[in-house]
């Protein structure tokens, strides 16, 4: 099993649509959870944290699911310009340090 | 909004040439990293520096890489002899709170070894 694994995509939706992303990790030790963005030949930007109890920013709303070692990622009333790659973070314990980790990440396109 | 910048945003060198990729964080944060992302794969941890030492390193990491934070305010990476595989964007990030915590990335210095 892959360490970080997320839905192979590609995404193509319409403008308003709502969809969901999700993202399993292999670590049951793992601590922190991340969303990131990514444009095209750009960096990776963060979109949001995860927290245990889920947490919503605007149209964006993440989830975590500790016993099932998954996260998800729900963007309501999509827009053009949601159309980017997004990555799954999953942080780590490795002895004394954190281990970082990115998913290959999931590519939405949202068409008009 | 501060930001990491990281320079140049576009290298070509000859196989077994040396480069250094420099990269200034967000000015307050203790923690730097590297990555590379390969054309088309997924981004890859190379490692991490906290106060003036390698706090952790990936496989990837091997003896041609070297990091170091000259001054305050730089934090630099080095590849001895580059290979064609070397060929990536590499990303700098910081953050303000333990490798645990958010990172925020810069654009990229996009290499390119020939």
């Amino acid at each position: 099993r892959k360490e970080v694994e997320q839905d192979p995509g590609p995404f193509n939706v319409p403008e308003g649509a709502t969809v969901a992303f999700n993202c399993t990790y292999s670590n049951s030790a793992s601590q922190s959870f991340f969303w990131y963005r990514q444009d095209c030949r750009k960096e990776p930007k963060l979109l949001m944290s995860v927290y245990s109890s889920g947490n919503e920013d605007g149209r964006f709303t993440a989830q975590l699911n500790r016993a099932s070692q998954y996260i998800s990622l729900l963007i309501r009333d999509s827009k053009l310009s949601d159309s980017a790659t997004y990555l799954c973070v999953v942080i780590s314990p490795v002895l004394n340090n954190n281990d970082m980790r990115f998913g290959a990440g999931t590519r939405l396109t949202v068409k008009p | 909004e501060p930001e990491v910048t990281q320079t140049p945003s576009h290298q070509v060198t000859q196989m077994g040439q040396e480069v250094i990729l420099r990269c200034v964080p967000i000015s307050n944060h203790l923690y730097f990293y590297w990555y590379r992302q390969i054309l088309g794969q997924k981004v890859e941890f190379l490692v991490s520096f906290y106060n003036n030492e390698i706090s952790e390193k990936s496989e990837i990491f091997d003896d041609q890489f070297s990091v170091e934070r000259p001054d305050g305010s730089n934090f630099t990476l080095k590849i001895r002899s580059t290979k064609l595989e070397d060929s990536a964007m590499y990303f700098c990030a910081s953050s303000d709170w333990g490798s645990g915590g958010e990172q925020y990335f810069g654009p990229g210095t996009r290499l390119t070894v020939t």
